[in-house]
């Protein structure tokens, strides 16, 4: 059964570092979309991206973040200066754009921000 | 911002005996909930939902009950198996958009 994929599953870096998260959806799905949950939180949704182009956004998803679908399979996730509060994991999710709603979510990745 | 609210966050049930997990929501525009199940270093996995037109749905051994009026929704796992053991996550979509809202999860803890 095909499944949403991501990588690292483990990310350590230091504050004020970029960091790129990658994700491969499932390979008919249209829509896709980034979650994260820090320790002891809700699962919070960050974006969601449809047709090449983010089509909604939370507050978290602040000027620091961006998504990017490259070349067709990939979808990452960039955080240009990592804060401490960045910490969590980060779930990639995806959906198959039919009528049913339901979303996907891959195995995530903890991103450890020191 | 609490949306979606899991008033539970453990529950313990025998094995074989019915699991009841609960789900209030504030938020009269979703139209659509799910429920998820996550183990420890894992995603979320999808378990079952239900349009807001409905008020049932059934796969197996896991039933979804929705009551709008009361912005009330429960998950009924029966028989419940140790391997049902894992945190469960009610989410809620808005109508007209994308983005779950998920509640805070219940940890079902399901003894041999």
């Amino acid at each position: 059964e095909p499944e949403v994929t991501q990588t690292p599953s483990h990310q350590v870096t230091q504050m004020g570092q970029e960091v790129i998260l990658r994700c491969v959806p499932i390979s008919n799905h249209l829509y896709f979309y980034w979650y994260r949950q820090i320790l002891g939180q809700k699962v919070e949704f960050l974006v969601s991206f449809y047709n090449n182009e983010i089509s909604e956004k939370s507050e978290i998803f602040d000027d620091q973040f961006s998504v990017e679908r490259p070349d067709g399979s990939n979808f990452t996730l960039k955080i240009r200066s990592t804060k401490l509060e960045d910490s969590a994991m980060y779930f990639c999710a995806d959906s198959s754009g039919d009528s049913s709603y339901e979303q996907y979510f891959g195995p995530g990745t903890r991103l450890t921000v020191t | 911002d609490q949306q979606v609210k899991q008033n539970s966050p453990s529950l313990s049930v025998q094995e074989g005996r019915i699991s009841i997990l609960n789900c209030d929501y504030t938020n009269s525009m979703f139209d659509y909930f799910l429920w998820y199940k996550k183990y420890p270093a894992e995603g979320p996995t999808f378990l079952i939902s239900i349009s807001s037109i409905k008020d049932k749905n059934e796969d197996g051994r896991f039933t979804v009950f929705l009551n709008k009026s009361a912005k009330h929704l429960s998950l009924h796992i029966v028989p419940s198996q140790p391997g049902d053991s894992a945190v469960y996550f009610c989410a809620a979509r808005e109508n007209a958009g994308n983005m779950l809202t998920f509640g805070g999860g219940t940890r079902l803890m399901v003894k041999p």
